[in-house]
């Protein structure tokens, strides 16, 4: 069990560019979530995936963030356009299942700065 | 919206005493379940306990323990003997209604342990 792994840890881009960040599960869970976290808040819930479903997506998540996970496995965030309220920590975790008892592993997350 | 409180921006405790982190929390859904993490200064979230509304008994895993009152919609969480690699962010988070991994989390609790 390697965890949770996301790429790359920092990024910093300029407002307007697009910026696409990853996320490799645990391998055995079928389940993965995209969170958001801005500095001295808690995460924010985003999307998540049942295999390669998206099946629910956050009203925060603007026309101009779109998640894939094409095959199950891995998964992409991609942001166009940048803005600069977009800098946050971005923060992927997997679960087994949807079981009310199956806890969300969290990668080490995403630290996107926009300038 | 079903929110999380977590009342103490901050906590400190000594080396090797127990230490109460306050949550409480909105639902309106009759089966939830309620997670405490851990974020240290690295970033990453570490999963610590689990409880669900419906067990009969408060969760313990080690050293962590969850003080579940539910007529108060409280889930304090109880660390004892404190170590000083306990010190970093406490996040209280809920889950509930169809989709369990959705967590809306509160905004964290810092815990200084002293030496």
């Amino acid at each position: 069990d390697t965890g949770v792994s996301q790429d790359p840890r920092h990024k910093i881009t300029k407002r307007g560019q697009n910026v696409t960040f990853r996320c490799d599960p645990i391998s055995e869970h079928n389940r993965l979530y995209w969170y958001r976290q801005t500095l001295g808040q808690g995460p924010e819930f985003l999307t998540y995936f049942q295999n390669e479903a998206q099946l629910e997506k956050s009203r925060l998540l603007s026309d101009r963030f779109s998640a894939e996970r094409p095959k199950g496995s891995f998964s992409t965030l991609e942001i166009q356009r940048t803005e600069q309220g977009d800098s946050a920590m971005y923060l992927c975790a997997s679960s087994l299942d949807g079981a009310r008892n199956s806890p969300l592993h969290f990668g080490n997350g995403t630290r996107l700065t926009v300038t | 919206a079903q929110k999380i409180t977590q009342t103490q921006p901050g906590m400190f405790v000594q080396e090797k005493e127990a230490v109460t982190l306050d949550c409480t929390y909105d639902t309106s859904d009759p089966s939830y379940g309620l997670f405490w993490y851990k974020q240290p200064s690295s970033g990453e979230m570490i999963f610590l306990i689990y409880q669900g509304s419906y067990d009969q008994q408060n969760a313990t895993e080690g050293r962590y323990s969850l003080n579940f009152q539910k007529a108060r919609k409280s889930a304090n969480l109880v660390i004892s003997a404190s170590q000083l690699g306990d010190s970093a962010m406490y996040f209280c988070a809920r889950a509930g209604g169809t989709s369990y991994g959705k967590l809306t989390f509160g905004q964290g609790t810092i815990l200084t342990v002293h030496p």
